[in-house]
């Protein structure tokens, strides 16, 4: 079945750095667009990052942008997320989202999220 | 802050209608027809149960169902099961930069 499953969190002092991975089954991972979206301790989830099938687009919250960056390995199966110059308010739950739509299919659409990891746990705190 | 408007909390009898509404602006909202619901419940993942305004995913049931007017987004959910109970959330794409945008999320409470 279709899975995503996220590896790579923990503790982290402000300023620090950690890095995500998400890696895929069930499905051709190079055919879809990936995001990430976190989810801060009792909070609304938050739109972090996109990157497109063949990671020629790429876009980023403004929160982010500058001090996070998404990447792929379409040979592993594994989509990232590097985060440097942590800040306490990226204190969240990190998931990584599937594209309903890929590059090749006809059904479904590009703007929704149809398989969610199980989220990681990032905490950044002295 | 979110970028979309959603009422913090609606409540419902079971077998009862619901709608949550998503107030967004013409850069999102009002200019696309990409705008997704999904449920989450508590420790959970979120599930797709409405994208492209109106399209429900195959095994989402026909209770659950979305539109569209101007600015604002619903999601209506009709005859209210105590399993609906939970958080949901909007999200449209937006552009100028391109980029994805939240609702803060409603509490659905079945009571």
């Amino acid at each position: 079945q279709v899975q995503l499953v996220e590896s790579g969190g923990g503790v982290v002092q402000p300023g620090g750095s950690l890095r995500l991975s998400c890696v895929a089954s069930g499905f051709t991972f190079g055919n879809f667009g990936m995001h990430w979206v976190r989810q801060a301790p009792g909070k609304g989830l938050e739109w972090v990052a996109f990157l497109q099938y063949d990671a020629n687009d790429r876009a980023y919250a403004d929160s982010v942008r500058g001090r996070f960056t998404i990447s792929r390995d379409n040979s592993e199966n594994t989509l990232f997320l590097e985060m440097n110059s942590l800040r306490g308010d990226d204190t969240a739950v990190y998931f990584c989202a599937k594209e309903q739509k890929g590059n090749n299919d006809g059904s479904g659409s590009h703007f929704a999220w149809d398989c969610w990891g199980q989220g990681a746990l990032v905490s950044v705190s002295s | 802050q979110s970028a979309l408007t959603q009422p913090a909390s609606v409540s419902g009898s079971p077998g009862q209608s619901i709608t949550i509404s998503c107030t967004g602006t013409a850069s999102d909202i009002g200019a696309f027809n990409y705008v997704s619901w999904y449920q989450q419940h508590p420790g959970k993942a979120p599930q797709l149960i409405i994208f492209d305004v109106s399209n429900r995913p195959s095994g989402i049931s026909d209770r659950f169902s979305g539109s569209k007017s101007g600015t604002t987004a619903s999601l209506t959910i009709s005859g209210l099961r105590a399993e609906d109970e939970s958080d949901y959330y909007c999200t449209s794409f937006a552009h100028n930069p391109p980029r994805r945008e939240f609702g803060g999320g409603t509490k659905l409470t079945v009571l």
